[in-house]
């Protein structure tokens, strides 16, 4: 149940398309979703993120869409570009009195050909 | 901007030695975290510490591991006798307090990579 799913593994997009990654989720406490976005050799960077409590949010060329229903979530990458190149990573927060910790999906690794 | 630093960048050990990683959270944060990356597999959560003491651990995180927070400013990760398995990139996050609605954001440093020989 703590669990978090995300697909596609890898992703290739060309410059200009959109990219997007889906995530899943089981447990209904989870209730802060960020996405983050790691470059090779650096720690994950929060890139957006959503509560449930609304089914879109969108940061320029980022949105999440929130499916609470499904217990799906997803990021869209709007024309994508060489530069968004990096390994994406869903999370979700488990609602705690004191845990803050996240439970992270795999990742998916985005390449955006120019 | 501020942001959570950490030490050191690399790190090559041989196995059963101790090692301690250094992070200095963003200053007026409360939360405090490790996790860790295994090559290639996604980030693993391994502890939370607010107010002094630990306040939630994975099952990683076990009686080889602890953490500290000696001063005002360093949040460190000690592990006793290393592991061959141990070898990952190691991330310390730190969060400030709570906003209004709960939302709350983890800020990562940019990691001590760890090799286990």
């Amino acid at each position: 149940q703590q669990q978090v799913k995300q697909s596609p593994q890898s992703l290739i997009v060309q410059k200009g398309g959109i990219s997007i990654i889906n995530c899943a989720y089981e447990n209904t406490a989870f209730d802060y979703f960020p996405w983050y976005q790691q470059f090779p050799g650096k720690g994950p960077a929060l890139l957006i993120a959503i509560r449930p409590d609304v089914s879109e949010k969108k940061e320029g060329r980022f949105t999440i869409s929130f499916n609470k229903s499904a217990k799906q979530f997803s990021l869209h990458i709007m024309d994508s570009q060489p530069g968004d190149s990096a390994t994406y990573f869903c999370a979700a927060r488990p609602l705690d009195n004191y845990g803050q910790n996240f439970v992270f999906g795999p990742g998916t690794r985005l390449s955006v050909l120019p | 901007e501020p942001e959570v630093t950490q030490t050191p960048s690399h790190q090559v050990t041989q196995m059963g030695q101790e090692v301690i990683l250094r992070c200095v959270p963003i200053s007026n944060h409360l939360y405090f975290y490790w996790y860790r990356q295994i090559l290639g597999q996604k980030v693993e959560f391994l502890v939370s510490f607010y107010n002094n003491e630990i306040s939630e651990k994975s099952e990683i995180f076990d009686d080889q591991f602890s953490v500290e927070r000696p001063d005002g400013s360093n949040f460190t990760l000690k592990i006793r006798s290393t592991k061959l398995e141990d070898s990952a990139m190691y991330f310390c996050a730190s969060s400030g307090r709570k906003l209004a609605g709960g939302l709350e954001t983890q800020y990562f440093g940019p990691g001590t990579r760890l090799l286990v020989l």
